[in-house]
């Protein structure tokens, strides 16, 4: 099974700031990786897929990159609604494997 | 407009059996392929199953040979048939929709499954 590590596990930060999230795969995937945003009590919400493109209607402020075993979600310019929890999913192989998440505070 | 609809959920204790059932609109099951993703209270997602518009089913180790999941085209909706529940089974059960090779651009509201005596 291919192991997603993601980091940091928490992070506080203000509105404005610039926040980043990393995830590493055990092995090369490619850019077989999405970008996950959950909300306490709802469903996760695509941000991100094939490693870097920003799904439709998702603002410009979050951005993907990476290829292979790393990848990095940034968010520019950190906004109010923002404030959740972050996962990663690599879907180049079965089992399907989500990052342990990060979830992100204000502080 | 994509809509998925999760119910079946509910208390059940351990070693039972429960049905959930995702009821779709706006597109069909069997033109894309779906899965189940489930979230432990407090943790993170853990993808299930996941079944291909040709029949193709996947399963997660810790369900392997204890879920089955399955659709039913007349009703356009998917199901994930869980047997010999485990108190580790207990988590809200969400089903998404792949389009594209692409997961999941579409999620259900999720169900909640609690398995205790």
């Amino acid at each position: 099974d291919i192991q997603m590590t993601q980091s940091p596990s928490s992070l506080s930060a203000s509105v404005g700031d610039r926040v980043t999230i990393t995830c590493r795969a055990s092995q090369d995937i490619r850019d077989n990786l999405g970008w996950y945003q959950q909300k306490p009590g709802k469903a996760p919400k695509r941000l991100i897929y094939a490693a870097s493109t920003l799904q439709s209607g998702v603002p410009s402020r979050f951005s993907g990159s990476g290829s292979g075993t790393e990848f990095t979600l940034t968010i520019s310019s950190l906004q109010p609604e923002d404030f959740a929890t972050y996962y990663c999913l690599q879907h180049y192989s079965y089992p399907l494997t989500f990052g342990g998440g990060t979830r992100v505070e204000i502080k | 407009e994509v809509q998925l609809v999760d119910s079946g959920g509910g208390l059940i204790q351990p070693g039972g059996s429960l049905r959930l059932s995702c009821a779709a609109s706006g597109f069909t099951v069997t033109s894309n392929y779906m899965s189940w993703v489930r979230q432990a209270p407090g943790k993170g997602l853990e993808w299930v199953s996941a079944l291909y518009a040709d029949g193709t089913a996947y399963y997660a180790g810790a369900v392997k040979g204890r879920f089955t999941i399955s659709r039913d085209n007349s009703e356009n909706t998917l199901y994930l048939e869980m047997n010999s529940l485990r108190s580790e089974d207990t988590a809200v059960y969400y089903c998404a929709r792949v389009a594209g090779h692409l997961p999941f651009d579409y999620w259900g509201q999720g169900t909640l499954v609690t398995v205790s005596s």
